[in-house]
């Protein structure tokens, strides 16, 4: 199984401050998929990227896919407190469509 | 109904007694996921389903978990024997098909506390 590995684990930060967070792995990602979860609810997928050197924007939320597909990092601009939540980056397993999760990075936007 | 629906929502039991977790999924979902989230560790794969068959079980911890889902439609998870290091966070997926390109749908869950 590919080991994910997510970082910073934990991040804290003001309204209206930008911050990344970071994906990777030590081998190639077929494609990889970034959800957010918030407490008590299940994830909610929020891009999927396929294509080395690929960049996806939703809103203030920048994707971008490592140009050899191992890593992956998600930037969000001027942070909200509605960004709060666990950010968690997936990759598809060798196994069928099964999802492999990195232990993801929670975040917290304080107003 | 609109998305994923699983029951309960939470369950407190004494180690030792069985559980059975249940999961709707979105209709007409033929692939359905059970993934597990412990406190402070991400989600972790148990079983996949494609319409009633299991052809991917390698994720159950041990041989007190078991699954089925029939009609192509319900699922349910059970625990036997549980034990305090089965309290966790059970979730359950769907997606149109087994395509990796088509999104699983996720629950919100169900909360299960061993005493």
């Amino acid at each position: 199984t590919q080991l994910l590995e997510q970082s910073p684990q934990f991040l804290s930060i003001q309204e209206g401050e930008n911050l990344t967070v970071y994906c990777n792995s030590s081998s190639v990602f077929s494609s990889l998929q970034w959800y957010r979860q918030e407490p008590g609810e299940g994830p909610v997928l929020l891009v999927t990227v396929v294509t080395g050197g690929e960049v996806k924007k939703l809103k203030r939320l920048t994707f971008q896919f490592g140009d050899a597909r191992k890593d992956s990092s998600l930037h969000i601009t001027a942070a909200q407190p509605g960004d709060t939540g666990l950010y968690l980056c997936a990759q598809e397993g060798t196994s069928g469509s099964r999802l492999t999760f990195g232990e993801g990075t929670q975040l917290t936007v304080n107003p | 109904g609109a998305g994923v629906s699983q029951s309960p929502s939470n369950k407190v039991t004494e180690k030792g007694k069985d559980v059975e977790l249940r999961c709707d999924p979105i209709s007409g979902h033929t692939a359905l996921y059970w993934y597990r989230q412990s406190l402070g560790q991400g989600l972790e794969f148990l079983i996949y389903f494609q319409g009633n068959s299991a052809p991917d079980k390698s994720g159950l911890p041990s041989d007190r978990f078991s699954a089925e889902r029939t009609g192509g439609s319900v699922s349910t998870l059970t625990i036997q024997r549980t034990q305090q290091e089965d309290s966790a966070v059970y979730l359950c997926a769907s997606s149109l098909d087994r395509d990796p390109n088509q999104p699983q749908h996720f629950g919100d869950g169900t909360r299960l506390s061993i005493l």
